[in-house]
């Protein structure tokens, strides 16, 4: 069944290691987006990508990267350089970018990482 | 930068009373907005959204919410919840290619 899926749903990682969260979407979806999810923080924007080979900055992309080689695969690596990694993180995408009527995000069910 | 803030951090209520949760953002431009739901334990759902046309916008279990574009307001409606409602909502905008969330409102419903 169509849907997205993020691996693992929990990660445990030594501090200092980097380590890289899947996200894999098979709704031929051209946005995709990542996000961090902290108690009292909400979900803030990682980085997203609206095709292929081409992806943006959010607002707290330091000690992150992304890529972007498939249009159904957008992994997020968490580098040593992330400060306060332990979070729960969350993969969504979208039907198009920009404004339309179908930019409704679908989400995944998250990776919660906890780095020790 | 657009911004989304949601006013209230935690909402108790009682079974039956009504809900209305604030939704504001900064941007003046044309929008995009939605209301995204958490329960417990479960992933991130739509709720409703507003691209265009009527402002009132009506969702899923009875939620409905209100675009003020004078007020860059979308805020969220209930005229009777329930306990099955106790969730965490998200506020969200989009403005060209991103999509920005609020920090959330807990609701906890008794019964």
């Amino acid at each position: 069944d169509g849907g997205i899926t993020q691996s693992p749903k929990y990660l445990f990682r030594k501090e200092g290691q980097n380590v890289t969260l899947s996200c894999e979407q098979n709704l031929n979806h051209d946005a995709m987006y990542w996000y961090r999810q902290d108690p009292g923080q909400g979900l803030r924007l990682i980085y997203y990508s609206q095709i292929v080979n081409d992806f943006q900055k959010g607002d707290i992309a330091e000690g992150y990267s992304v890529s972007r080689e498939k249009k159904e695969s957008f992994p997020l690596t968490v580098t040593s350089a992330q400060k306060n990694p332990t979070a729960f993180y969350l993969c969504a995408s979208s039907i198009e970018r920009g404004l339309s009527m179908n930019t409704e995000a679908f989400f995944g069910q998250g990776t919660r990482l906890t780095v020790v | 930068a657009q911004s989304v803030s949601q006013h209230n951090h935690h909402v108790i209520l009682s079974e039956a009373a009504s809900l209305e949760l604030g939704c504001n953002y900064s941007y003046g431009g044309t929008v995009n907005l939605f209301w995204y739901v958490q329960y417990p334990g479960q992933h991130l759902q739509l709720l409703l959204k507003y691209f265009s046309g009527d402002p009132l916008v009506k969702g899923i279990k009875g939620f409905e919410a209100e675009f003020i574009k004078s007020k860059f307001s979308f805020n969220l409606r209930k005229p009777s919840v329930q306990w099955s409602d106790t969730a965490e909502y998200f506020c969200a905008v989009q403005a060209g290619t991103a999509l920005i969330f609020g920090k959330g409102t807990t609701l906890s419903v008794s019964s």
